[in-house]
């Protein structure tokens, strides 16, 4: 069965500061990777996805991520973390075969004025 | 485009009895998917809708079950309820194609006591 790793599960940052999420997954096909965000009192939202090609995908707001197939990864970063960037932050994967998703736990990201 | 939508937004039950949860797809969309977002476990896979039959199934008892309607809304029932059932139950809508992006409603917050 697939699993996703976020090794990060909370985060303090000060404004400006520069983000990185971790996202490990495991599974040995071809895979959707994603990032969701979960801002306080609002429902899960895309923040960026990736299919194919280019392995440096832009998001909303600011985020990229990478894909790093050699190491299962798909990190998520910003260079400029603002206060409104507080929420939740979930990594998810699907195999293209299948349409169950798998979530990692979450990475709580709070961002210090 | 409306989004996806979840009635009722809360509930309150108590252990025993059993409820059902709404969920109405983004228009156009066919496959729907539910999870169970709790603190620490982030969120898990119940099942996936398509074209009204069940395609994929996470590992919950059989307490879970769900169902698709000829317009894809779908319905979520959990029968027997136990404490540790209290989470926040999502839906998630997309096209018909495995591995396309899920779009998620607000939720359905069930408090069992």
């Amino acid at each position: 069965a697939q699993s996703v790793s976020q090794h990060n599960h909370h985060v303090i940052l000060s404004e400006a500061a520069s983000l990185e999420l971790g996202c490990n997954y495991s599974y040995g096909g071809t895979v959707n990777l994603f990032w969701y965000v979960q801002y306080p009192g609002q429902h899960l939202q895309l923040l960026l996805k990736y299919f194919s090609g280019d392995p440096l995908v832009k998001g909303i707001k600011g985020f990229e991520a990478e894909f790093i197939k050699s190491k299962f990864s798909f990190n998520l970063r910003k260079p400029s973390v603002q206060w409104s960037d507080t929420a939740e932050y979930f990594c998810a994967v699907n195999a293209r075969t299948g349409n169950q998703f798998y979530f990692g736990t979450g990475t709580s990201l709070t961002v210090i004025p | 485009k409306a989004g996806v939508t979840q009635t009722p937004r809360y509930l309150i039950k108590t252990r025993g009895q059993q409820v059902t949860l709404s969920c109405s797809p983004i228009s156009g969309h066919r496959s729907v998917s539910w999870y169970q977002q709790t603190p620490g476990q982030g969120l898990q896979f119940l099942f996936e809708y398509f074209s009204e039959t069940q395609r994929n199934k996470g590992n919950f008892p059989g307490r879970f079950s769900g169902r698709q309607f000829s317009n894809s809304r779908s319905e979520m029932n959990v029968s027997t309820l136990e404490l540790g059932d209290s989470a926040l139950y999502l839906c998630a809508s997309s096209l018909s194609q495995p591995g396309e992006t899920q779009y998620f409603g607000p939720g359905t917050r069930l408090l069992v006591l």
